[in-house]
């Protein structure tokens, strides 16, 4: 069955990187794009930006263009989403979700990123 | 950017009763929307694609419809494991979310 798990909760001083994972099981991550969307506490759920897991293409939303990167370690079924420049308001559980048609099917548990200093 | 607006913001029921929720596109987006539920400290699970396809085990209480700008879901009497909330999403071009609407017991 398909299953994304995510890296554990990470705790961040502002201006510093995080670098999340979503290792992915149960199918071929070639075939699928992965989507970041992140959840401030008490909000709604916020498209970040996607990777097209078969040739390295993004596309990021234009409020975290500069600072996010998302990448995939195909070896592994891994993919990753570094964010830099941390502040405050990047505090929020980050979730990686496979997408196919557009729509996104399957989801990871979610990782919350705290920025505090 | 096309923006998703939902409403209502919170919607009170009852069990056993209709909820209609309502999803509004700043631009047409086709049929190329989507619904999820997500309860407290869970991701978000799919349950409508293509603004009116149930996904796999969803079951038929509920429903989607509309095209273009204005959709509905409709969960056709309310289960207790309803009371959740529920975001539409667009991906007609790249993604975006509706804020949310909260279905809580009446």
């Amino acid at each position: 069955q398909v299953q994304l798990v995510q890296s554990g909760a990470e705790v961040k001083k502002p201006g510093a990187s995080v670098k999340v994972s979503c290792k992915a099981s149960g199918y071929t991550i070639t075939k699928f794009g992965f989507n970041w969307v992140r959840q401030a506490p008490g909000q709604g759920l916020e498209w970040v930006g996607w990777i097209k897991t078969y040739n390295g293409d993004t596309n990021y939303a234009e409020k975290f263009q500069g600072r996010v990167t998302m990448t995939t370690d195909t070896s592994t079924s891994t993919a990753y989403m570094e964010l830099r420049g941390l502040r405050s308001d990047d505090t929020a559980v980050y979730y990686c979700a496979r997408e196919y048609g557009g729509y996104f099917e399957f989801w990871g548990q979610g990782t919350l990123v705290t920025v505090s200093s | 950017e096309i923006v998703m607006t939902q409403s209502p913001v919170t919607l009170s029921v009852s069990p056993g009763e209709r909820a209609t929720l309502s999803c509004r596109a700043s631009q047409s987006v086709s049929s190329n929307l989507a619904w999820y539920q997500q309860k407290p400290g869970q991701a978000p699970r799919l349950l409508i694609y293509g603004a009116s396809t149930r996904a796999t085990g969803i079951p038929a209480r509920f429903s989607g419809s509309g095209s273009g700008t204005d959709f509905t879901l409709t969960i056709s009497s309310l289960q207790s494991e309803d009371f959740a909330v529920y975001f539409c999403q667009q991906y007609e071009y790249w993604w975006t979310f509706g804020q949310g609407t909260k279905v809580e017991i009446k």
